[in-house]
């Protein structure tokens, strides 16, 4: 089966610094790459995502980049804020194989 | 809409005992989906169905049943619980097309085992 696997599992930041977590999965048949957001005691919210013919999307302060070729994708936040300390879990194909999680802390 | 709903919230089981966690959605989402979230381990797939009459198994799918008699509920089944399944159980739905879609999650059971 399809193995996702995410880095760091913590991250401390700066507010106004960038965050960066990594995303690396196994099967190359995969073709949907979202990355979802989970505050404490609350349920996972879409972020962002990205499809398998596009190597990169932007949402304001958000981006997702793919390497199908290196079967990775990663998460880029930028100019961080406090409301952005969550964390974070990025996904793999339509049944959504999770990665493990990010804990992203933004210090003010 | 009330979007992805789950009862109960909290849930407290001994051992051996069984229960059902219900699930239902509004959006007339054709697949739905259960998770487990431990500490540590993310979210594990237990089961999913792509609509109603169908349903297959996800990662973790032992000690679970599911059933989809209708589009809008995709209740989950612990035959005989266990403390290994104290864990919260997120339910999840979506659109089925040519790709895929946002998954909504309802806002999850806390299921502790004793």
């Amino acid at each position: 089966g399809e193995n996702v696997e995410q880095h760091p599992s913590t991250l401390s930041v700066q507010e106004g610094d960038s965050a960066v977590i990594k995303c690396t999965y196994s099967d190359s048949a995969s073709n949907y790459f979202p990355w979802y957001k989970q505050e404490l005691g609350k349920r996972p919210q879409l972020i962002i995502d990205i499809r398998s013919n596009v190597g990169e999307k932007k949402d304001q302060r958000i981006a997702v980049t793919l390497n199908k070729t290196a079967k990775h994708f990663s998460l880029h936040i930028t100019e961080t804020q406090p409301e952005d300390s969550a964390v974070y879990f990025c996904a793999v194909t339509n049944k959504l194989i999770f990665g493990t999680g990010t804990l992203l802390a933004v210090q003010p | 809409n009330a979007g992805v709903t789950q009862t109960p919230k909290f849930q407290v089981l001994k051992t051996g005992q069984s229960m059902t966690l219900q699930c239902a959605q509004d959006m007339n989402h054709e697949y739905m989906s259960w998770y487990r979230q431990d500490p540590g381990m993310g979210l594990r797939l237990i089961h999913y169905s792509v609509g109603a009459g169908i349903t297959d198994q996800g990662e973790v799918p032992n000690g679970y049943n599911v059933s989809r008699s209708t589009t809008e509920d995709f209740p989950l089944r612990l035959l005989s619980a266990a403390p290994s399944q104290t864990s919260v159980y997120f339910c999840a739905s979506s659109f089925v097309g040519t790709g895929a879609y946002e998954q909504y999650f309802g806002p999850g059971t806390r299921l502790t085992v004793t």
